[in-house]
């Protein structure tokens, strides 16, 4: 059974870097069907895609977002990790790790697997 | 602002049908499969259709999915009270360099 969690802390100043690694059991992130994901949910509000990366290291991300992430993956500890910089309140949100289903080049279904999630506070 | 549009709430009594719209484009919607999640309180968001009508198992066959054209519905059948969750439809949208988009989630309420 695949499973995904997510691990990293849960206050980071304003300005400074979200660093979040995602932990993959069940599966191999070197598979060549799936994309590797993050996806945010401020709270009370909507589900926001991050970016995604496959095990080629080709990554996708939100043009909302782009120029503040980073997506990037270790096959030999099975995992693949986000970093966000220069953060802002706004970026308070519970973050997601998931699976995506590869449909062509650089493109995938969202996601069928996720993590439990994790609260990122941001806050001096 | 969400690029797919659903209505904010719903309502139900039990064992009635309710439906649950998806407006996008022709970059998402009308050229890419739609997925459906429901979320309870406190929980991640958890598949109840894919490949925009199919269940994966486990869901019961009161959920059903349907698309045409740019738009999608969800529908859920003899409704019960803990179907009162959020509801989000999701997709690839192809313009620009490609990213996944969702709508801003429906709150449904089983009165």
């Amino acid at each position: 059974q695949l499973q995904l969690q997510e691990s990293g802390p849960g206050l980071v100043k304003p300005s400074e870097t979200l660093s979040l690694t995602c932990t993959v059991s069940g599966g191999s992130i070197s598979s060549t069907s799936y994309y590797w994901g993050w996806l945010r949910q401020p709270p009370g509000k909507g589900l926001e895609w991050i970016g995604s990366i496959y095990y080629s290291a080709h990554t996708s991300y939100n043009p909302s977002l782009k120029g503040r992430v980073t997506i990037s993956l270790d096959m030999s500890k099975n995992h693949f990790s986000l970093i966000l910089t220069s953060v802002t309140a706004a970026d308070t949100a519970v973050y997601y790790c998931a699976r995506l289903l590869r449909t062509g080049v650089g493109t995938t279904t969202p996601p069928d697997y996720w993590g439990q999630g994790t609260l990122v506070t941001v806050s001096s | 602002q969400s690029v797919l549009t659903q209505p904010p709430s719903a309502s139900g009594t039990p064992g009635q049908r309710v439906t649950i719209s998806c407006s996008g484009s022709s970059s998402n919607i009308g050229s890419n499969s739609v997925i459906w999640y429901q979320q309870l309180p406190g929980t991640a968001p958890k598949v109840l259709i894919y490949s925009n009508n199919q269940r994966p198992s486990g869901v019961p066959d009161r959920f059903s999915g349907s698309k045409s054209g740019t738009s999608a519905s969800l529908a859920i059948s003899g409704l019960q009270s803990e179907d009162e969750a959020d509801y989000y439809c999701a997709a690839w949208d192809d313009s620009l360099s490609g990213y996944v988009v969702f709508g801003g989630g429906t709150k449904l309420t089983v009165l």
